[in-house]
């Protein structure tokens, strides 16, 4: 069965924090593809990054790193010097190879306090 | 990015009637759009699978004759919800592919969502 457990529920941090946002996903899958998404209050989903199962390359865009261990099936998300702006839902979320659906986790309520 | 609009972003409708949500890709085409459904502090789940030309693929549990989709074009999906009812009141998210190659293939772009309420 294919899931993504994001175990943390809400997340506070004053700002110029550093903060990790958790994501396990489980699968048999050999190919597949992990998701992370932005979600303000506006509503609108913001997508972040897309890494297939054979990248484990960490990324690094800005104040936003992403950390892929398949070791232990994770996919971590680290926003560094964390703004206001940055207060959002954030959601991971799995694909399988040669389907379109998109299995997201529960996702990570994050506040960031001036 | 490419941008997928969402129409009416937000809907307050009677028991029993019917509403309409339309979702666009504004600068892509998109053979293929997705309808989710997202309660409050919840995570979205996939209701449909909407294919340009042809009948929508509806993941189990959901109602297709409820939950009405039509793909007339390369860049507009409906959804209808037929005969409303208090249970359907959520927020209702569509994406959409960009397979331009612009991007990789399977990366969804979002609507910005349509808040139903049912009275």
């Amino acid at each position: 069965a294919q899931k993504v457990t994001q175990a943390q529920t809400e997340i506070s941090v004053v700002e110029k924090e550093d903060v990790t946002l958790d994501c396990v996903y489980e699968t048999r899958d050999t190919t597949y593809y992990l998701f992370w998404y932005k979600q303000p209050p506006s509503g609108e989903l913001v997508f972040l990054i897309r890494r297939n199962s054979f990248d484990e390359q960490n990324e690094i865009s800005g104040r936003y790193s992403w950390n892929f261990q398949k070791s232990t099936s994770s996919f971590n998300f680290t926003i560094t010097a964390s703004q206001v702006v940055d207060s959002a839902v954030y959601f991971c979320a799995l694909m399988r190879d040669n389907t379109d659906k998109l299995i997201f986790g529960t996702g990570t309520r994050l506040q960031v306090f001036p | 990015g490419a941008v997928v609009s969402q129409h009416p972003s937000w809907v307050i409708c009677k028991s029993g009637t019917s509403v309409k949500i339309e979702c666009r890709s504004l600068d892509f085409q998109a053979t293929t759009m997705f309808w989710y459904r997202q309660f409050p502090k919840q995570s979205l789940m996939l209701m449909a699978t909407s294919n340009e030309g042809s009948k929508a693929t509806y993941e189990q549990g959901v109602e297709k004759d409820k939950f009405l989709i039509n793909h007339a074009s390369l860049t507009l999906s409906t959804l209808t919800v037929t005969s409303a009812h208090p249970e359907d009141s959520s927020f209702y998210i569509c994406s959409a592919r960009d397979t331009s190659g612009r991007v990789p293939p399977d990366t969804q772009y979002f609507g910005p969502g349509t808040r139903l309420t049912v009275l």
